[in-house]
């Protein structure tokens, strides 16, 4: 799977829009780019993936870049709840060991009030 | 959306005792699921990937004979830490594939604390 850089800290005041960033620049043409969240000593939350178009849904939006090097996770109206480690992760959409998830370091989004 | 549950939430054990983690998908299939460590501070590490009716699938360095896994149903897998040190003590995380898809569902995750 193609790695991913994302910055490790990020603020974002609450009510305003949380942009999280995440290059990969490796990443084939059949990898998808993942979102998940991980709240603090819980399990990881499943967020957004994509291909190519921008994805929406109930939680946040999904912008990748023309070329697929790059995409960010928008969270519209962050709250004091998005406070998570989120992580961008790439891979195929297929079966086999392909189903397996890196997580690299991924981004503490902290939201103050 | 599909739920996934682990069981117990938080277990102490002396060193030297094993102990034994429930997965278990409560609404839907799971044919695969995976087990997941995790250290304070760190990222998941990915330590198997276990399949139904199948022998488990270890990562480099995890060792199959300390962690043993048994995936016995569609519905449940267990993580056993035999022989459990301090240094087992970590945050361990499962999840499953939803069977016919490919989305991981992850569950709460187990907080083990060897003394």
């Amino acid at each position: 799977d193609a790695k991913t850089t994302q910055p490790p800290s990020m603020d974002c005041a609450e009510g305003r829009a949380a942009n999280l960033p995440c290059n990969h620049s490796t990443i084939s043409g059949n990898e998808y780019v993942y979102w998940y969240r991980q709240i603090h000593s819980q399990g990881p939350q499943y967020i957004i993936h994509g291909l190519k178009n921008n994805e929406t849904n109930e939680m946040a939006s999904l912008i990748i870049t023309e070329d697929r090097k790059s995409s960010t996770l928008i969270l519209p109206h962050a709250t004091l709840r998005d406070t998570a480690v989120y992580y961008c992760i790439v891979r195929v959409a297929s079966g086999g060991s392909n189903y397996k998830l890196t997580f690299g370091k991924g981004t503490l989004l902290t939201v103050n009030p | 959306g599909a739920v996934v549950s682990q069981h117990p939430s938080r277990v102490i054990c002396k060193s030297g005792t094993s102990v034994k983690i429930e997965c278990r998908s409560l609404d839907f299939q799971a044919t695969t699921m995976f087990w997941y460590r995790q250290f304070p501070k760190q990222s998941l590490m990915l330590m198997a990937t276990s399949n139904e009716g199948s022998k488990a699938t270890y990562e480099q360095g995890v060792e199959k004979d300390k962690f043993l896994i048994n995936h016995a149903s569609l519905t449940l897998s267990t993580l056993t830490v035999t022989s459990a040190h301090p240094e087992d003590s970590s945050f361990y995380i499962c999840s499953a594939i939803l069977q016919g898809s490919y989305e991981q569902y992850f569950g709460p995750g187990t907080r083990l604390t060897v003394t």
